[in-house]
């Protein structure tokens, strides 16, 4: 089966744009996950969908950060606009059901000039 | 609150000789537990995990790990090193009850293997 694929794998652009990530979780796969990576940090949560409903979402920094995941499958992290300390590692990660081990994409590394 | 220690961001060792990656968790309530590798340019891969049962745990590539409940541990261990083992490896731990399943990762300890 295809992995969790995440779209772009690197994105650069300046101070105040817009950035939208997508991430097509495992077909079959209710729960999804977006995770973020800040650089010398540790991995950290942002927020959960079960379906296309916001499960958990307590890790969002704040509101310039927009999930959705429409119909339930792929799903869509916007960030607007954009500052520095946005930069890092964004990982998506997908499950069949929420007790399952996490299956994580390759990650799309932003870059905020 | 859960979180997760992992002791030494830097491991070095030689081809063959014993891994040793060291993990501690905190956590109010039984947690699962997991160890993650991830090789350059790639995503996460799980090695292994603890939900419940056992307490030695095998995953791939010859790697296990321990839970140990008195000492909130959860180390990660491999007899003999192999060059292709040099990668990033993080320790994540997650609540074993409710409804949301999110991991809760360590600072990521980079495995170094010397020929």
């Amino acid at each position: 089966e295809a992995g969790v694929t995440q779209f772009p794998s690197h994105s650069v652009i300046e101070k105040g744009q817009t950035v939208t990530l997508r991430c097509d979780p495992i077909s079959g796969h209710d729960n999804l996950y977006w995770y973020r990576r800040v650089m010398g940090k540790e991995i950290k949560f942002l927020l959960h969908f079960v379906k296309e409903s916001k499960q958990d979402e307590s890790g969002m920094p704040n509101n310039r950060f927009l999930a959705e995941r429409t119909g339930g499958t792929y799903s869509t992290l916007k960030v607007q606009p954009a500052e520095l300390e946005d930069s890092g590692v964004y990982f998506c990660a997908s499950s069949r059901q929420g007790d399952q081990p996490q299956h994580f994409g390759d990650g799309t590394r932003l870059s905020i000039l | 609150a859960q979180s997760v220690t992992q002791l030494g961001s830097h491991v070095s060792v030689s081809e063959g000789a014993l891994v040793l990656l060291r993990c501690n968790y905190s956590s109010s309530v039984p947690p699962y537990l997991f160890w993650y590798v991830q090789y350059p340019n790639q995503g996460l891969q799980l090695l292994l995990k603890y939900t419940t049962g056992a307490t030695l745990v095998k995953g791939i590539n010859g790697f296990e790990a321990e839970f140990k409940k008195s000492e909130t541990s959860f180390h990660l261990t491999k007899p003999s090193a192999h060059m292709s083992d040099a990668a990033e490896y993080f320790c994540a731990v997650r609540r074993s009850s409710g409804n949301t399943g999110k991991l809760i990762f360590g600072q990521g300890t980079t495995l170094q293997v010397k020929p």
